[in-house]
């Protein structure tokens, strides 16, 4: 069981919006503490796409963005594409279990 | 650019001792926290620690009884040892670049990951 809980799978299909959440709690995105996100491709270590809740990456495309309000935070994906089919992350800080923490995963799959 | 390379045994005996060095390339290991995160088979992520470059540590508290991260900046790596494994503990293990800031921050740099199998 996850601190940060994430959906297990979303979808939807090319050219589509799409959002993944993250809900937290009081002792991690709601104290403030910022969220990051990655993508996981299928075989490969995890890759940084949002950080500090809405900053990208150099190289990241502008169709990723982040947003945090509350106890919880979403990465939204527009212009779906096939590449992006893989599994996301977030990942935080929890002051309770004194430790980084992150979601378990979120697999988006391009219809 | 910088890069990342882990290395160490594939197979570890149970109650064993887990040892892995990050080597770190394409700039310095100096003014930097690094971290060990590990994935075990189809589930996910988990932060193992990190270190300064200094030496200064900092453990998740479920593993901090079997977990110790050193750092070589002659050499440019720094290396994980995990105690008393179980399989439990068959996982890939990825080492990264830990840009720390307020008791969190992100991992921008990451390695390739070594799949570690603890078995008899």
């Amino acid at each position: 069981q996850s601190v940060l809980t994430q959906p297990p799978s979303v979808s939807g299909a090319p050219g589509q919006r799409v959002t993944i959440s993250c809900t937290g709690s009081s002792s991690n995105i709601g104290a403030g503490y910022d969220v990051h996100w990655y993508q996981q491709l299928p075989g490969t270590a995890p890759r940084l796409v949002i950080y500090g809740n809405t900053n990208r990456p150099s190289g990241v495309p502008d169709r990723f963005s982040g947003s945090k309000s509350g106890t919880s935070a979403s990465l939204a994906i527009t212009g779906l594409q096939a590449e992006n089919e893989a599994d996301y992350y977030c990942q935080s800080y929890d002051s309770a279990l004194s430790g980084k923490v992150f979601g378990g995963g979120t697999k988006l799959t391009v219809l | 650019q910088v890069q990342l390379q882990e290395s160490g045994p594939g197979l570890v005996q149970p109650s064993e001792t887990l040892s892995l060095t990050c080597s770190v390339s394409g700039g310095s290991i100096t003014s930097y926290f690094w971290s060990w995160i590990r994935q075990p088979p189809g589930k996910g992520l988990e932060w193992i620690g990190f270190i300064y470059y200094s030496g200064s540590t900092n453990y998740n508290p479920s593993l901090k009884r079997r977990v110790s991260i050193s750092v070589d900046t002659s050499k440019n790596q720094f290396s994980l040892k995990l105690s008393s494994v179980t399989p439990a503990d068959t996982a890939v293990y990825y080492c990264a670049r830990d840009k720390y800031y307020d008791s969190t921050g992100y991992y921008d740099y990451w390695g390739q990951g070594t799949l570690v199998t603890v078995s008899s």
